[in-house]
């Protein structure tokens, strides 16, 4: 999603639920996506990544939802956990050997719940 | 993490100075990038390196400067000429382009004092 001046976008959510984070991406050329979690004061985690040639991609725990009529990409991760709670942000830009540039979103904070 | 290291963590400049900070990978990685990361803000690309020996510059890369002599090291000199230079300062690399294997590194926040 997107952010106002410094605040990030937050969710939270009970430990054992299942979150969704949405992220819109602009440019309808692009045809990678990733998801990255970032912990405070630390550099970002590659999480899942998905090609537009997909709709839906799942990992451990984590499943990326592509929807390119409205550009918009989900983040599902399952059975929360207190070590999820991070910032979580998406990133967009041409595949493969020749791309060298992807766009980032700004990120939204989940927070679980203990 | 990822063998992509980082230094210093933290770096303290006066107005007015040149500083450098350092961006070493040992995963023989062709690829390497700098990101600047304001709060509430999205990455921002200052220059990026494809090979050894040349790079390009990103979104934002006026009062920045970089060299890439060794494929596995990738410095980037924050000059007296960038505005407001404090920042997180990231660090990437990957095996070619985004799709490859990408890793970033932890890190490095610069604060002028």
């Amino acid at each position: 999603g997107e952010s106002v001046g410094l605040h990030l976008p937050t969710l939270s959510v009970q430990e054992g639920d299942n979150s969704i984070i949405n992220c819109a991406y602009s440019n309808s050329a692009s045809d990678y996506f990733i998801w990255y979690k970032q912990e405070s004061g630390k550099g970002p985690q590659f999480i899942i990544d998905i090609r537009s040639n997909m709709d839906k991609r799942q990992g451990q725990r984590v499943t990326v939802l592509l929807n390119k009529t409205v550009k918009h990409l989900s983040l599902q991760i399952a059975a929360t956990q207190p070590g999820d709670s991070a910032v979580y942000f998406c990133a967009d830009g041409p595949f493969g050997a020749g791309s060298y540039q992807l766009t980032f979103g700004k990120g939204t904070k989940l927070s679980v719940i203990p | 993490d990822g063998g992509i290291t980082q230094s210093p963590k933290y770096l303290f400049r006066k107005e007015g100075q040149n500083v450098t900070l350092s961006c070493e990978q040992n995963l023989n990685h062709d690829a390497m990038y700098w990101y600047r990361q304001d709060p509430g803000q999205g990455l921002r690309l200052i220059y990026y390196s494809q090979i050894v020996n040349d790079f390009q510059k990103g979104d934002i890369a006026e009062g920045y400067s970089v060299s890439r002599e060794k494929k596995e090291s990738f410095p980037l000199t924050v000059t007296s000429a960038q505005k407001n230079p404090t920042a997180f300062y990231l660090c990437a690399s990957s095996i070619r382009g985004w799709g490859t294997e990408a890793f970033f590194g932890q890190g490095t926040r610069l604060t002028v004092v």
